[in-house]
């Protein structure tokens, strides 16, 4: 099976602009979640989306927000974003269960 | 979850057996132990699971003591490119929560040595 996608792999953006990161699951996981990692905190988790459903969600602002489509597939989006936005933002898939999760290369997203 | 506990960072010798502790002395019986692996500006890497029971796959082996409040992750045969940060991650199973996160720690820093 193909592994989990992410893209683009590399987004330069400025301050106050917006951006959209997709990624790709693995077939037939129904569960995509989303994770953002810089050197100060670490991995840190945004949100999961389940059967395009928001299942959980991380503690961040609500500049940052996702959607999950009927094959799966999700997008997240950071609106007016910020300079400490710059991070490598991580997708994970997997079946849901006790199983494990699936990471993507990751989105490196840089904020002039 | 359980919180757990690593040590920050380890070496190991290329071909040699390396073995990675992590407690989580307040582990429900319905936690699952999970490790997971990040090589340099990689996405995070599942390695191995286990409720109660030693486990064992084609990347490592995971052993459980029987209070289940520590384990073991063990690297047979060490190679350069076993060189990782090492997370340890405690969790119910998603299906009996409907949650689907991990809370990664600092986890450990293994460091192969030719």
């Amino acid at each position: 099976k193909a592994g989990v996608t992410q893209t683009p792999r590399y987004l330069i953006k400025t301050r106050g602009q917006q951006v959209t990161l997709s990624c790709s699951p693995i077939s037939g996981h129904r569960s995509v979640s989303w994770y953002q990692q810089t050197p100060g905190q670490g991995l840190q988790f945004l949100f999961e989306y389940f059967s395009e459903t928001q299942r959980n969600k991380g503690n961040f602002p609500g500049r940052f927000s996702g959607r999950q489509f009927s094959n799966s597939r999700s997008e997240m989006n950071v609106s007016t974003l910020e300079l400490g936005d710059s991070a490598l933002y991580l997708c994970a898939s997997s079946t849901g269960s006790s199983r494990g999760m699936y990471f993507g290369p990751g989105t490196r997203l840089t904020v002039l | 979850d359980a919180k757990t506990t690593q040590p920050p960072s380890m070496d190991c010798a290329e071909g040699r057996a390396a073995n990675l502790p992590c407690n989580h002395s307040t582990i429900s019986g319905n936690e699952y132990v999970y490790w997971y692996r990040q090589i340099h500006s990689q996405g995070p890497q599942y390695i191995i699971h286990g409720l109660k029971n030693n486990e064992t796959n084609e990347m490592a082996s995971l052993i459980i003591t029987e209070d289940r409040k520590s384990s073991t992750l063990i690297l047979p045969h060490a190679t350069l490119r076993d060189t990782a940060v090492y997370y340890c991650i405690v969790r119910v199973s998603a299906l009996q929560t409907g949650a689907n996160n991990l809370f990664f720690g600092t986890g450990t820093r293994l460091t192969v040595i030719p």
